[in-house]
């Protein structure tokens, strides 16, 4: 398997803009998590996913931040309108069975507000 | 709800040396332990996992690390660093129970040559 493929790799855009990054889980894996890191704050979960439904969404800082996940295979997370303050590397991950299971982390999105 | 803390959020060792990274855990019930390693500019992966077979967990690239009920404690060790051992490594702890898995602020480990 190809693993967690999340995309782009570098996003550098301005205040205000919307951005969406993408995220393919690995294949049969039933959860579906959206992480932020941060130097000041660490990993953060934003979101998790099961079965395509959102379970718990209470680490999203703000309305300005959505997921979707439309079918099993895709993901977006998107910020409208973004801030300086949002600038962080992004991972998706995914496990198997449950979120108690190891969890599988794509490479990440470094996106940068200016 | 568990929660877990990594003592030391730097470690730094002599290459050939001794790797320590200390991890304890709080949970209510029997956990599952793990730990993780980032590399710079990647996402983190699995070095080890506890699920309640054996203490000792053998992992990835010579890691391992013992469960100890009675201290809480779940540390990483490995007997010789090597220079490609440096990066940020990241404890967890997950409720079988509740579905639910934290991780730790991590501890960004430093081989000097």
């Amino acid at each position: 398997d190809a693993g967690v493929i999340q995309s782009p790799r570098h996003e550098v855009t301005e205040m205000g803009q919307e951005v969406t990054l993408r995220c393919k889980p690995i294949s049969g894996h039933d959860y579906l998590f959206w992480y932020r890191q941060t130097m000041m704050r660490g990993l953060e979960l934003l979101i998790y996913f099961n079965n395509n439904v959102p379970i718990d969404d209470s680490g999203m800082p703000e309305d300005r931040f959505s997921a979707k996940m439309p079918n099993a295979s895709f993901s977006t997370l998107k910020i409208q309108p973004s801030e300086p303050r949002d600038s962080a590397v992004y991972f998706c991950a995914s496990s198997l069975f449950s979120r108690s299971d190891e969890q599988y982390f794509g490479p990440g999105t470094r996106l940068t507000v200016t | 709800a568990q929660s877990v803390t990594q003592l030391g959020s730097h470690v730094s060792v002599s290459e050939g040396a001794l790797v320590l990274l200390r991890c304890n855990y709080s949970s209510s019930v029997p956990p599952y332990l793990f730990w993780y390693v980032q590399y710079p500019n990647q996402g983190l992966q699995l070095l080890l996992k506890y699920t309640s077979a054996a203490t000792l967990v053998k992992g990835i690239n010579g890691f391992e690390a013992e469960f100890k009920k009675s201290e809480t404690s779940f540390h990483l060790t490995k007997p010789s660093a090597h220079m490609s051992d440096a990066a940020e490594y990241f404890c967890a702890v997950s409720d079988r129970g509740n579905n639910d898995m934290r991780f730790g602020a991590g501890t960004r480990l430093t081989v000097k040559p």
